[in-house]
């Protein structure tokens, strides 16, 4: 069974431009979350999407919001980049409340 | 926002010798945890889970140990190898949806 990919895996932005990211989970898994991982703040949730529903949602401003397709794909999309939006960002996928699977990350610099 | 931190940033242990990585949450309701590790350049691997409603439960040379108690939450690494060589994160589930909470992570290094 293939597992979570994320595409692309580094992406150089430059300040107020803005990126999507993309996660495919594994077969069958239906939820897909999204983290910022950061070396001063660590792992920080950003949202999570079950069947193309937003169901839980981390502490971050609106220019970070995602979507999720009917065949369970997610993407992210953070507009008006800032500096500190320079982070590898995880999406993991899962079955339901459970081991969430991870994917590599995409690492994004903002310049 | 809720709080899961680690006792230590680092962690240097023999080849052959037990590790144990600890962990302090802070919410009492959080009923479901999960250790990772991560190694550089990928994403956190999940290595255990234990729920509320037990207190210890076994993989393969691991351990984890949950004492509600005191919020604590330990991982314990059997006869640790070069390749246990990892950050280690706690992460904790509170609201019954998939939103955990993750620790700072522990660095273990494993000294050949």
């Amino acid at each position: 069974k293939a597992g979570v990919t994320q595409t692309p895996r580094y992406l150089i932005k430059t300040r107020g431009q803005q990126v999507t990211l993309s996660c495919s989970p594994i077969s069958g898994h239906r939820s897909v979350s999204w983290y910022q991982q950061t070396p001063g703040q660590g792992l920080q949730f950003l949202f999570e999407y079950f069947s193309e529903t937003q169901r839980n949602k981390g502490n971050f401003p609106g220019r970070f919001s995602g979507r999720q397709f009917s065949n369970s794909r997610s993407e992210m999309n953070v507009s008006t980049l800032e500096l500190g939006d320079s982070a590898l960002y995880l999406c993991a996928s899962s079955l339901g409340v459970s081991e969430q699977f991870f994917g590599p990350g995409t690492r994004l610099t903002v310049l | 926002g809720e709080s899961v931190g680690l006792h230590l940033p680092t962690l240097s242990v023999q080849e052959g010798d037990n590790s144990i990585i600890n962990c302090a949450y802070s919410n009492s309701a959080s009923d479901y945890f999960i250790w990772y590790k991560q190694e550089s350049g990928k994403g956190p691997q999940f290595i255990i889970d234990i729920r509320s409603n037990m207190d210890k439960r076994q993989g393969q040379r691991v351990t984890v140990l949950l004492n509600k108690t005191v919020k604590h939450l330990s991982l314990q690494i059997a006869a640790t190898q070069p390749g246990d060589s990892a950050v280690y994160f706690c992460a904790e589930n509170i609201r019954g949806g998939n939103q955990f909470y993750f620790g700072t992570g522990t660095s273990l290094t494993v000294i050949p």
